[in-house]
């Protein structure tokens, strides 16, 4: 069983509509990561928490660590957000477990 | 310019061959990473360092080496390339001080023939 799981593993969406893309982990966690990488294949980090949530623009980062359960949520989706979303857990010492990512797909 | 830089983009190299992929930062982040990324498979770590004395394996270390030449350098080696090392790398630095945020170079498309 893989210790970062990532639903749904594609995703497609019409232009508009809100998005979510969940991550379950089965491990202790010191932080959970949002990444997102673009066709071109460059990965930039969105979001790193701990507890609650945190919002940035369109993009809103939720985690319940007692759940070992985390969302990313995309209001008012646009095609530019099509990517690849990954879910990365922290473990400590610097290590992190990647979940396979999520592939969305955002239709005009 | 970029925060982390990989060099090279692309390589296609043949087998047995001896292949350096090499990460340089200007974040003044003491921690630096080297991953790679399959089709249908997460991240994994090949090798992280903590500062310039301090190296570790990761999850899939046999077949590459590292050096740390300095605080801002980092470069990974396929000793012997093989066919089953192609993959996309990616080098990450995060700063131990505070944040564990990760910050990407733009990864290095390796195909061994």
């Amino acid at each position: 069983k893989n210790e970062v799981e990532q639903s749904p593993q594609n995703l497609t969406a019409q232009e508009g509509e809100f998005i979510t893309i969940n991550c379950s982990y089965s491990v202790g966690i010191s932080a959970l990561h949002w990444l997102q990488q673009h066709p071109g294949g460059g990965i930039v980090s969105l979001f790193m928490l701990s507890s609650g949530k945190k919002k940035h623009g369109r993009l809103i980062a939720t985690i319940n660590i007692q759940e070992k359960h985390s969302s990313l949520h995309i209001t008012a989706s646009h095609p530019r957000d099509s990517a690849v979303y990954i879910c990365a857990v922290s473990v400590g010492q610097g290590n992190l477990i990647f979940g396979k990512g999520t592939k969305l797909s955002v239709k005009p | 310019d970029a925060d982390v830089t990989q060099t090279p983009r692309n390589r296609i190299t043949k087998t047995g061959k001896r292949i350096m992929l090499e990460c340089s930062q200007t974040k003044g982040h003491d921690r630096m990473y080297w991953y790679r990324q399959d089709p249908g498979l997460g991240l994994r770590l090949i090798y992280y360092s903590f500062d310039v004395k301090d190296i570790n394996k990761g999850e899939i270390s046999d077949g590459y080496s590292v050096s740390r030449q300095a605080q801002a350098k980092f470069s990974l080696s396929l000793e012997s390339a093989i066919p089953n090392q192609t993959a996309l790398y990616f080098c990450a630095t995060s700063d131990a001080r505070g944040s564990e945020k990760l910050f990407f170079g733009s990864g290095t498309q390796l195909s061994v023939l």
